[in-house]
């Protein structure tokens, strides 16, 4: 079975800090996809990134980066220079890529992060 | 719309009822994705539709649980004989096409209903 663990329940930063959510993921498949979602004091989720197994390069969006490794099985997630409108739940999550495409979809407890300003 | 849009934002009903929990995806989306949020189960993915057809219904807690899209568009959630344990944030989402198929697409989500189950 696969499982997505973000042993971090709750980070605090002070404002225009570096912070790392960390995300560790177990799956017996060769092709899986993992992805990143935000969910703001709001409530509303909002869709961050999506990353294939067989695509280890990392990402950067802004001050949004991603570091993938396949050989820690990890996608570890990176907000540079944080801001108070970062301060939300984050939430990791692993999906199959069986026959029906996107299915059996995992997702971790989430992040709190609360960035102080 | 401009956004994905459900119906409706809360529903309380009593232990037993059926419920019938309402998507409309933002217009042209092909694939369409229901999830649902509590407390005691956090994020759960429940069913994703590439069009009208659901590859994969395993993700339903149970067969009380039956979800159907139809013309492409709104899909509907349906729940038979509530259980408390129902209880929880409806999310649904959707997305030009399947997101596994387009590196760049985004998912987007709307509001939610919240069941509540007495």
């Amino acid at each position: 079975a696969q499982k997505v663990t973000q042993a971090q329940t709750e980070i605090s930063v002070v404002e225009k800090e570096d912070v790392t959510l960390d995300c560790v993921y177990e799956t017996r498949d060769t092709t899986y996809y993992l992805f990143w979602y935000k969910q703001p004091p709001s409530g509303e989720l909002v869709f961050l990134i999506r990353r294939n197994s067989f695509d280890e390069q990392n990402e950067i969006s802004g001050r949004y980066s991603w570091n993938f490794q396949k050989s820690t099985s990890s996608f570890n997630f990176t907000i540079t220079a944080s801001q108070v409108v970062d301060s939300a739940v984050y939430f990791c999550a692993l999906s199959e890529a069986g026959s029906g495409g996107y299915q059996k979809v995992t997702f971790g407890t989430g992040t709190k992060l609360q960035v102080i300003p | 719309g401009a956004g994905v849009s459900q119906s409706p934002s809360n529903k309380v009903t009593e232990k037993g009822k059926d419920v019938e929990l309402r998507c409309d995806p933002i217009s042209g989306h092909t694939a369409l994705y229901w999830y649902r949020q509590s407390l005691g189960q956090g994020l759960e993915f429940l069913i994703y539709f590439q069009g009208n057809s659901a590859p994969d219904k395993s993700g339903l807690p149970s067969d009380r649980f039956s979800a159907e899209r139809t013309g492409g568009s709104v899909s509907t959630l349906t729940i038979q004989r509530t259980q408390q344990e129902d209880s929880a944030v409806y999310l649904c989402a959707s997305s030009l096409v399947p997101l596994i198929l387009a590196p760049t697409d985004t998912q987007y989500f709307g509001p939610g209903t919240r069941l509540t189950v007495l």
